[in-house]
């Protein structure tokens, strides 16, 4: 079956531009988390959904940072005004359960910012 | 605060060497243990999981062994493949906290040398 997909795969963008990064995961899976990679870094949290609640967003780094699962499945983590700092792949992962513990990652957004 | 931590950063293996890798962690809420294997490009992907309730959980040639009262968990790649070169996170979540997150690991990059 397939898995967790992301798009774009790559970005590219400008200091100051906006730009949407879009996860769809696996059919069903009522958990959706967002992580950032820095590079040769581990993933660190950003927020989790469970549906269409966002219950967690304690990791996004500032309030350029939004993300939405409104319909609770496809989810879109948007950054508004994009800093340098901001570079980084950013990953998807979803889970069948609220609270369940294997995560499926997709293969993440490589952001640079210009 | 780095909550959990990990060793070495790189570790280069001969083929059909054991490769460990080692993590320590603070929080004692952390219940369940990850560990997963990421190639280039790609995501996350899980390779063998463990609960505090066991010391040891073997999978194939990938055994986690799990010391309670140190805080401390490591992965043994027995006969190590030239395939299994890839980077290594370990990661921690337990159902304390929205949807169990996770809190990885700063990786360890494996080299198995033909």
């Amino acid at each position: 079956g397939a898995g967790v997909s992301q798009s774009p795969r790559y970005k590219v963008a400008k200091r100051g531009q906006d730009v949407a990064l879009r996860c769809d995961p696996i059919s069903g899976h009522v958990s959706l988390f967002w992580y950032q990679q820095a590079l040769g870094q581990g993933p660190e949290f950003l927020t989790y959904f469970q549906n269409e609640a966002q219950l967690d967003k304690s990791g996004l780094p500032s309030d350029r940072f939004f993300a939405e699962r409104p319909e609770g499945s496809v989810s879109t983590l948007k950054i508004q005004r994009t800093q340098q700092e901001d570079s980084a792949v950013y990953l998807c992962a979803s889970s069948l359960q609220s609270g369940g513990e294997t995560q499926y990652f997709g293969p993440g957004t490589r952001l640079l910012v210009l | 605060q780095q909550q959990v931590k990990q060793s070495p950063q790189s570790l280069i293996v001969q083929k059909g060497g054991i490769s460990i890798i080692n993590c320590a962690y603070e929080n004692t809420a952390f219940d369940y243990f990850p560990w997963y294997q990421q190639f280039p490009g790609k995501g996350p992907a899980l390779l063998i999981a463990i609960r505090p309730d066991v010391s040891e959980k073997k999978e194939g040639r990938f055994t986690i062994s799990f010391n309670k009262s140190a805080k401390q968990f490591s992965l043994h790649i027995m006969d190590s493949q030239p395939g299994d070169s890839a980077t290594y996170f370990c990661a921690a979540g337990g159902e304390y906290n929205a949807g169990n997150m996770l809190t990885f690991g700063g990786g360890t990059r494996l080299m198995v040398k033909p």
